[in-house]
């Protein structure tokens, strides 16, 4: 079983503060993404990585940079957390294309309050 | 801007009937569709993924593709009140990066 995993299910940050958020895979997938999830609004793609030290940004990257120096781990960084950025943030991996291989498995999430 | 839509519900369905939902999409090179389910307060699970037009079948589960429409749907058969969940509807556009766009979801409800 794919097993996805994020380093913290409940965070409070203060406004202003540099807030990690830490993403680890164990399937070997060369893909990763960090998605926020807000109510209304659904799931967006904030950044993506394709391999270690790639990264694409997604729809919303204004706020937020990543990084990903281990096949495993991909981080998202909130550089000065504002309030905006209270949210669900989810992480997910997926494998090659192919035979369901694009398949994203997703972490537990995290939930951020900034406050 | 490629678009997956849903209606957002809540979709109500008695405890044993068939639930239907549907999600349509705006870019017509999508090749792969992906249900997922959602429970309050968890993550995204999938339940099938779908390439080809026509019916693909899986225990109380069945997911539909029309790429001529731009149209997938999902029938829950049987519904239980363990199905009352939100149900998002994804589609793979771009091969070669993965990137899925996801629909905001519909909300179904079982009434026992």
């Amino acid at each position: 079983d794919v097993k996805v995993t994020q380093s913290s299910r409940y965070l409070v940050k203060r406004t202003g503060e540099k807030v990690f958020l830490e993403c680890v895979q164990d399937m070997d997938h060369e893909n990763m993404f960090w998605y926020r999830q807000d109510p209304g609004l659904g799931l967006r793609l904030i950044y993506f990585s394709y391999d270690v030290k790639m990264k694409e940004k997604g729809d919303i990257p204004e706020g937020y940079s990543v990084s990903r120096e281990k096949k495993e781990r991909f981080s998202l960084i909130l550089e000065s957390a504002s309030t905006n950025q209270t949210s669900m943030y989810l992480c997910a991996s997926t494998g090659p294309t192919g035979a369901g291989q694009e398949t994203q498995y997703f972490g537990p999430g995290t939930r951020l309050l900034v406050l | 801007q490629k678009e997956v839509e849903q209606n957002s519900g809540p979709l109500s369905v008695p405890e044993g009937a068939i639930a239907s939902l549907n999600c349509t999409y705006s870019d017509r090179g999508s090749q792969s569709f992906f249900w997922y389910r959602q429970y309050s307060g968890k993550s995204p699970e999938l339940i099938m993924f779908i390439y080809s037009n026509g019916d693909k079948e899986d225990g109380r589960f069945t997911a539909q593709l029309n790429k001529a429409s731009q149209y997938v749907s999902l029938l829950i058969r049987d519904s239980q009140p363990s199905d009352s969940a939100t149900y998002l509807c994804a589609a793979l556009s771009n091969f070669g990066n993965e990137k899925l766009t996801f629909g905001t979801g519909t909300r179904l409800t079982i009434i026992p």
